[in-house]
């Protein structure tokens, strides 16, 4: 059965950084496309960045330069590096495979405030 | 970067059917954008119905189904159930950068 559980979040003032894990189980995330995705408060989804098998990493526009998407294939397990993090960035951030393994998890919520 | 545009809510009756879709501001969608389609109900995580234009997971009902209507990804309800009462998010990959429309509000009532 597939499964993704994000961890991480939690509170951080703007210009802080955290370190967001989405452990998976049930396939293999290094052979598979990988989405890290978010929703505001109150808002709709938001793609952040794009992993795919072959290593290659695409990244919104608000996320260049700020996010890292790493993974670590011996642990199943792929990373959302998040520096420089501002107010607008508050959020539940997503881990979510492709195509037939397109499932997502529960959600890891990043709060940045002051 | 694209814009996605999905009708904002949508009231379908219990039985009925209805058929949700998303506009590109690229112009026509074809498989190649790989559509996607995601269920989110209040204070849970969505879930994908839908990808790759047509194809379902195990846990998606038969009642949905997944198509391209006139350049544009549709997910269609066919026999409407009470729990089928969510937001629906559309996502499309345009060689790269992924975008999600900005979701549809279905009542069933």
């Amino acid at each position: 059965e597939l499964k993704l559980l994000e961890s991480g979040g939690g509170l951080v003032q703007p210009g802080g950084s955290l370190r967001l894990s989405c452990a998976a189980s049930g396939f293999i995330l290094g052979n598979n496309g990988m989405s890290w995705a978010r929703q505001a408060p109150g808002k709709g989804l938001e793609w952040v960045a794009d992993m795919y098998g072959s290593g290659g990493i695409v990244y919104a526009d608000f996320a260049k330069g700020r996010f890292t998407v790493s993974r670590d294939n011996s642990k199943n397990t792929l990373y959302l590096q998040m520096n420089s993090l501002r107010v607008e960035d508050t959020a539940v951030y997503y881990c979510t495979g492709h195509g037939g393994n397109s499932g997502w998890g529960q959600g890891t919520l990043v709060t940045v405030s002051s | 970067q694209a814009v996605l545009t999905q009708e904002p809510s949508l009231t379908v009756s219990p039985g009925g059917t209805v058929t949700l879709t998303c506009a590109s501001s690229t112009g026509p969608v074809t498989d190649g954008h790989y559509p996607y389609w995601l269920q989110q109900k209040p204070g849970q995580a969505p879930r994908t119905l839908i990808f790759d234009t047509q194809a379902k997971h195990s846990w998606t009902p038969a009642r949905f189904s997944g198509s391209l209507l006139g350049g544009k990804p549709a997910l269609t309800l066919s026999g409407a159930q009470p729990e089928d009462e969510a937001d629906y998010y559309c996502l499309l990959s345009f060689s790269g950068p992924r975008v999600f429309g900005g979701g549809t509000k279905l009542t069933v009532l």
